[in-house]
């Protein structure tokens, strides 16, 4: 079993949806929670970043974290078709050594129709 | 600069010769990561660098690979003998400031070999 699983997608959506994305953990140990929006032959760029459980909203883009189910999501409201990506989530505990250690689901590849 | 640059952007060797691939981080970012995303993979993390400790090498897959950071700030990655199961992007990412736990992305050197 993987520490993190992500729908990998393909998503489609008409502009102005909702759209939820999720990522389940196995390992308690992880603390803080982030969702990565990555463009085709770009980088991850960070969106979103959470430590405890509950909502953490910026603009239409709201984190959600469950520590006890071990589930996370994200939430984008009036989706654009610039909301193209894959949205990454991904996850970090501080091991005994000092370093961090990140984990990074699959990624879910979404397209926001026109 | 102002964000995370990496070196070439796209690099088309054939099998079994050395690449270097090069990270500059974000300016005063103690810390450096390099991971290897394939396609469908998650980010699989290769080895990680925090100021003068001695780097986590747990994901180099294998001993063909390596890397430095020299006067802790630029990293170069080396895949020595590449193969062709080598091909994927190899990113880096740098954190520090203020908010030490989340990373900041380059947008990655896509490696093709032949």
């Amino acid at each position: 079993q993987k520490e993190v699983e992500q729908d990998p997608g393909p998503l489609s959506v008409p502009e102005g949806a909702i759209v939820s994305l999720n990522c389940t953990y196995s390992n308690s140990a992880f603390q803080y929670f982030m969702w990565y929006r990555q463009y085709s032959r770009k980088g991850p760029e960070l969106l979103m970043y959470t430590y405890s459980s509950g909502n953490k909203e910026d603009g239409r883009f709201t984190a959600q974290v469950d520590k006890s189910s071990k589930y996370i999501s994200l939430f984008i409201r009036d989706s654009q078709p610039s909301d193209s990506a894959t949205y990454l989530c991904a996850m970090s505990a501080r091991a005994t050594s000092g370093t961090y250690k990140y984990i990074f689901g699959t990624g879910t590849r979404l397209k926001v129709l026109a | 600069g102002a964000g995370v640059s990496q070196s070439p952007s796209n690099k088309v060797t054939e099998k079994g010769k050395d690449v270097e691939l090069r990270c500059d981080p974000i300016s005063g970012h103690t810390a450096l990561y390099w991971y290897r995303q394939s396609l469908g993979q998650g980010l699989e993390f290769l080895i990680y660098f925090q100021g003068n400790s001695a780097p986590d090498k747990s994901g180099l897959p294998s001993d063909r690979f390596s890397a430095e950071r020299t006067g802790g700030s630029v990293s170069t990655l080396t895949i020595q003998r590449t193969q062709q199961e080598d091909s994927a992007v190899y990113l880096c990412a740098s954190t520090g400031g203020l908010s030490t736990d989340t990373q900041y992305f380059g947008p990655g050197t896509r490696l093709t070999v032949l």
